[in-house]
Formats: C-alpha cells, structure tokens, sequence
C-alpha cells in the first residue's frame, strides 16, 4: 500500500486546515485504520487520530474539539480538518495505516506517507 | 500522562560500531505494542521493529529489538553509512484519556 498527503501549504491563524491521504494498492474494504501523526521541531511526533473504513473513529483527547477525520471509500481516501489553526498547528502531517484487530496482536504504523507540510502564519 | 524518555538524545559513532538506543516507558507497556522506527532526513519514519523484537519486513539482521516491561532496546550490531539517521520508539495503547500512540523524543545516530 502507498499514501501520499496533500494540504495547503501555508494557512492564516483561525482558518480551517484541510488535509487529504489518498492510498493505494490495497483494497479499500480491508481491515485497516488510517493515521494522522504530525511532527513539528518543539513538539516531536503527535498522533492526531484515525479512522477505520467502518467510520469508527479515534481522536488524541488533546485535539478532540478541533479535529475532525473522514473517509472516502469510493475515492481511496480519508480527510483531517483542523479548525482554528494557530502557530502551533505547523508541522509535517503524515498519514500511516494500522492493521485492523491489531490490539490482539502488535500494533505499529506502517507504512507511513511522505507527509505534507502546514505553516500556519500571517 | 504516559511518556516514552528515549536515551541518549544523540549517539556519535563510527561505521562498524554496535549502537545501543534506550527506550523507558513511564509505565509498563504490552511487549507486543512497542515498535521502532527509522527516520532520515526529509523522509518519513520507517518501520523496523514491531512486537519490540520482531524485525518488520526488509529490515536488516543487524537491526534487534529486545526489552520489557518499562525498559526497551534497539541494537545496531554494526553501524553502516546508510543506517545514521533518527530513532523512535513509539507505543500503542493507554488510557481513554491518553493518546493511542505515544511517541519518544528520538535518539540520533550519527557519524
């Protein structure tokens, strides 16, 4: 399976960031769950949330009132918005897959998309 | 809050060198749910140990994972040029009001 990101670039403070994930080589109907894992220099790495292909979702409790994740299935992809972006939102986000039922086994990210850079700024 | 305090912060060594790269969990962590990834400049993390010892698919013998409980290791068993890069270790599970994945700050590895 491949993922690649796609966002914005560069968005004003209290805008809405919008983030895509498209994916492919793997069907869309399989037990999988989408990840959203940023990474700024002051914060490291953060999970964000993700998002089965069921739309059973799981959000960081840190992020929970401004994130919001979704799913494609016709298209191959899922979707991050993030409301109310300030200069702390600025990172690189990726989206990684996690097999489904993992819990009874070994969970890991893998693989990982290349990721997109978010500046968010004036 | 459970936290993943990966030591040391960088590791200064030579090609053909044995790393050893710490991984302390402020509280006890399912073996099975422990992983470590690789990160090069410009690159995203890379799988290479899942299950804190099982080494994932095209990853190098020279690559080993080992510990318990609150104490994990990566092992490089002879540094080559290609393996100087970022090291994470990254864990799964926790409480509702934790994350589900926690990530350590990451230790470099360089020449």
């Amino acid at each position: 399976v491949q993922l690649e990101e796609s966002g914005p670039g560069l968005l004003k403070p209290s805008g809405t960031l919008s983030l895509t994930c498209v994916f492919s080589g793997e069907s869309i109907s399989n037990d999988n769950w989408w990840n959203w894992i940023r990474q700024s220099p002051g914060t490291g790495l953060e999970w964000i949330g993700e998002i089965h292909n069921s739309g059973a979702i799981k959000y960081n409790p840190s992020l929970r009132t401004r994130a919001r994740l979704s799913v494609d299935k016709s298209n191959y992809k899922s979707t991050l918005t993030l409301s109310s972006v300030t200069a702390a939102d600025t990172a690189i986000y990726y989206c990684a897959k996690a097999k489904g039922g993992c819990s009874a086994n070994s969970c890991s990210l893998d693989p990982w998309g290349q990721g997109t850079l978010v500046t968010v700024s004036s | 809050e459970f936290v993943l305090t990966q030591s040391p912060g960088t590791l200064s060594l030579s090609p053909g060198e044995r790393a050893t790269l710490s991984c302390r969990a402020s509280q006890t962590v399912h073996s099975r749910h422990l992983s470590w990834y690789q990160q090069k400049p410009g690159q995203a993390p890379r799988l290479l140990i899942y299950g804190a010892s099982s080494r994932a698919t095209g990853i190098p013998d020279r690559f080993s994972g080992s510990g318990s409980g609150t104490d994990f290791t990566l092992t490089i068993s002879r540094l080559e040029l290609e393996d100087f890069a970022v090291y994470f270790c990254v864990q799964y599970g926790g409480s509702p009001d934790s994350p589900l994945y926690t990530f350590g700050g990451g230790t470099k590895v360089e020449i």
